[in-house]
């Protein structure tokens, strides 16, 4: 079962931030924090990972909360394209550890 | 760099058939994962490869299979299909099993 909770959808006018929670209240402390998406059954697209420290990229920032039981990927200015399903995963890197997805936050930019 | 590749893109069975779906990693990448992806079931893990290992497997009964060769490459093989194998079958690569995966366009599969 994945490890995550995500809202089921979310609506953010074009423009504006979209701020995704994901809630990870059992993390451990050597669980990262990974963030893809899926746009229209294309396969997941990789976006931001972090395992305590906020993190930023040319796609999106990261941020986690000091205790690590949640986080927030933070879309800075949301395009009509960003549309897509967002899923937030923990996953300790390592051999067997393979990425649990659940059934993430469809994100639907409105113009 | 190009990104991971899969052939074919898109595919039709009928029930009782087998099938071979190809994976070609980014150049470099050593590990390779395979995912199923249905409406129901959501994204699901199969089974992961590293040095031609399979270092890891999900609940998947045995008519599903894998293979990695020397270059990394990796194909995975449904025998005997099902009407509920029809999914989007999504290959990953990574450096190693410990970095982020990068996942290919997928092959849909189609079973009638």
């Amino acid at each position: 079962d994945a490890k995550t909770t995500q809202p089921p959808s979310m609506d953010c006018a074009e423009g504006r931030a979209a701020n995704l929670p994901c809630n990870h209240s059992t993390i451990s402390g050597n669980e990262y924090v990974y963030w893809y998406r899926q746009i229209h059954s294309q396969g997941p697209q990789y976006i931001i990972h972090g395992l305590k420290n906020n993190e930023t990229n040319e796609m999106a920032s990261l941020i986690i909360t000091e205790d690590r039981k949640s986080s927030t990927l933070i879309l800075p200015h949301a395009t009509l394209r960003d549309t897509a399903v967002y899923y937030c995963i923990v996953r300790v890197g390592g051999y067997g550890q393979n990425f649990v997805f659940g059934p993430g936050t469809r994100l639907s930019v409105l113009p | 760099k190009a990104g991971v590749t899969q052939t074919p893109r898109y595919l039709i069975k009928t029930r009782g058939q087998q099938v071979t779906l190809s994976c070609s990693p980014i150049s470099g990448h050593r590990s390779v994962s395979w995912y199923q992806q249905t409406p129901g079931q959501g994204l699901q893990f199969l089974f992961e490869y590293f040095s031609e290992t399979q270092r890891n497997k999900g609940n998947f009964p045995g008519r599903f299979s894998g293979r990695q060769f020397s270059n990394s490459r990796s194909e995975m093989n449904v025998s005997t299909l099902e009407l509920g194998d029809s999914a989007l079958y999504l290959c990953a690569s990574s450096l190693d099993p410990q970095e982020t995966q990068y996942f290919g366009p997928g092959t849909r599969l189609l079973v009638l």
